[in-house]
């Protein structure tokens, strides 16, 4: 079965810029989107088909896929973007990386 | 505004069965694909079952295949996910998910989620 691989902790400071990876087989060929969850909520779509930022989504969430690594990119990261952060592809059926908990600090 | 309610979690001992429910609002129900993801306390996302726009195609993880059928009353605006010969291993908050798309095939995303609903299974 299709695994998708994801660093279980990231750190940034505020107003830096934060990377989260998500590496699986041939990744750059499949459509990705990353999941925001904060604490004790559910969670909310923040990029879509690799690139797209849902309405009311803040700019400062972008995404790539190539290779075989997506990236979640957010820059000037703010002490609200602290969560967890999960990738998801399509591979004949739905699959999730592991997550990624993002620490601003 | 979309709106996505789950309910029918419960405590069940293993073995037994269980239906969930989720109410939709706000959106054209029957244009959507759906979904349901599960999480485990203090884990991850898991994926467990998709159904097309108009129920013709499913899909199931591994790990429910058998035991788990989805299903969607486009006419009450529902999705349901009968759950039997539960395992301890299927304690999670259950989510159903809105579908950016109409069909199972392929990833656009999924844009609405519930509040989740808990299914604990322990004797």
């Amino acid at each position: 079965s299709y695994e998708l691989t994801q660093p279980p902790s990231v750190s940034v400071s505020p107003g830096q810029t934060a990377s989260i990876t998500c590496s699986g087989d041939k990744l750059g060929d499949k459509y990705v989107c990353w999941y925001q969850q904060k604490s004790g909520q559910s969670p909310v779509l923040v990029i879509n088909q690799d690139t797209k930022r849902p309405s009311g989504i803040p700019e400062r969430f972008s995404g790539s896929n190539s290779g075989n690594t997506a990236t979640l990119t957010i820059s000037g990261t703010q002490a609200m973007d602290e969560a967890d952060y999960y990738c998801q592809a399509w591979d004949r059926v739905v699959v999730f990386g592991g997550g990624t908990k993002l620490t601003v600090l | 505004e979309v709106h996505l309610v789950e309910s029918g979690g419960d405590l069940v001992q293993p073995g037994r069965s269980l239906r969930l429910s989720c109410a939709a609002s706000g959106f054209t129900f029957d244009d959507f694909a759906m979904h349901w993801v599960r999480q485990a306390p203090g884990k991850g996302l898991e994926w467990v079952s998709s159904i097309g726009w108009n129920g013709g195609n499913t899909a199931y993880a591994d790990s429910v295949k058998g035991r788990f059928t989805i299903s969607r009353d486009n006419a009450k605006n529902s999705l349901y996910l009968q759950m039997s010969s539960l395992r301890a291993e299927d304690t999670a908050f259950y989510y159903c998910a809105k579908d950016i798309g109409s069909l199972i095939e392929g990833l656009r995303g999924f844009d609405s989620w519930g509040q989740g609903t808990l299914v604990t299974v322990s004797s």
